[in-house]
């Protein structure tokens, strides 16, 4: 069973620039999961999918980043503008199901570094 | 007061003994309990997952849950120096979120 694929690996932008990130879901896994992970932190959630629904947005900080999952399979994050501060590894995650079972099978992040 | 508390650590163990990581959550109504192991430059990949209070063993590791004391730990019996990396505490609570720890930095010298 092939993993959750992302890219790009590393990014590098100025600040000010925009940026998109890639995710595509272990198969058949109905949620979809962007975390932001700062170096020392543990990984924080910006924004879950359900299909292709939001179920929860609250920490995902939406006058720069904005995500979308049109067809309920892959999902794009992107930021714009980027900040110093968005310098990070941004996780995509996956489950079959979601909340109390949901167990979540990561992708190998996307490294960022704003400058 | 965060959600989700663990120790950043390091917790040093020699190889061969016992490592003891600790997690304690705010949320009572929390149900899911979730320990993930994140190697330096890697992505989480989930160990255990508990349910109810009291024990769950699997191999080497041994999952506690005290749902009274908000707290859930994770053994590691026989640690090996493939063990070192950072350990997450993650709890869905009671409004279906899941929350990650800070994580705790477990170095294991040979």
């Amino acid at each position: 069973e092939a993993g959750v694929a992302q890219s790009p690996r590393y990014k590098i932008i100025e600040k000010r620039q925009s940026v998109a990130f890639w995710c595509n879901p272990i198969s058949g896994h109905a949620t979809l999961y962007w975390y932001q992970q700062i170096l020392g932190q543990g990984p924080k959630l910006l924004i879950q999918f359900q299909n292709n629904g939001v179920v929860d947005d609250s920490q995902l900080p939406k006058d720069r980043f904005s995500a979308e999952r049109l067809k309920g399979v892959d999902s794009t994050l992107k930021i714009q503008p980027a900040k110093l501060e968005d310098s990070a590894v941004y996780l995509c995650a996956s489950s079959l199901r979601t909340g109390l079972d949901g167990t979540q099978y990561f992708g190998p992040g996307t490294r960022l570094l704003v400058l | 007061q965060k959600e989700v508390e663990q120790n950043s650590g390091p917790l040093s163990v020699p190889e061969g003994a016992i490592a003891s990581l600790n997690c304690t959550y705010s949320d009572r109504g929390s149900q899911s309990f979730f320990w993930y192991r994140q190697y330096s430059g890697k992505s989480p990949e989930l160990i255990m997952s508990i349910y109810s209070n009291g024990d769950k063993e699997d191999g080497r590791f041994t999952a506690q849950l005290n749902k009274a004391s908000q707290y859930v730990s994770l053994l590691i019996r026989d640690s090996q120096p493939s063990d070192s990396a950072t350990y997450l505490c993650a709890v869905v609570n009671a409004g279906n979120m899941l929350t990650f720890g800070g994580g705790t930095r477990l170095m294991v010298k040979p």
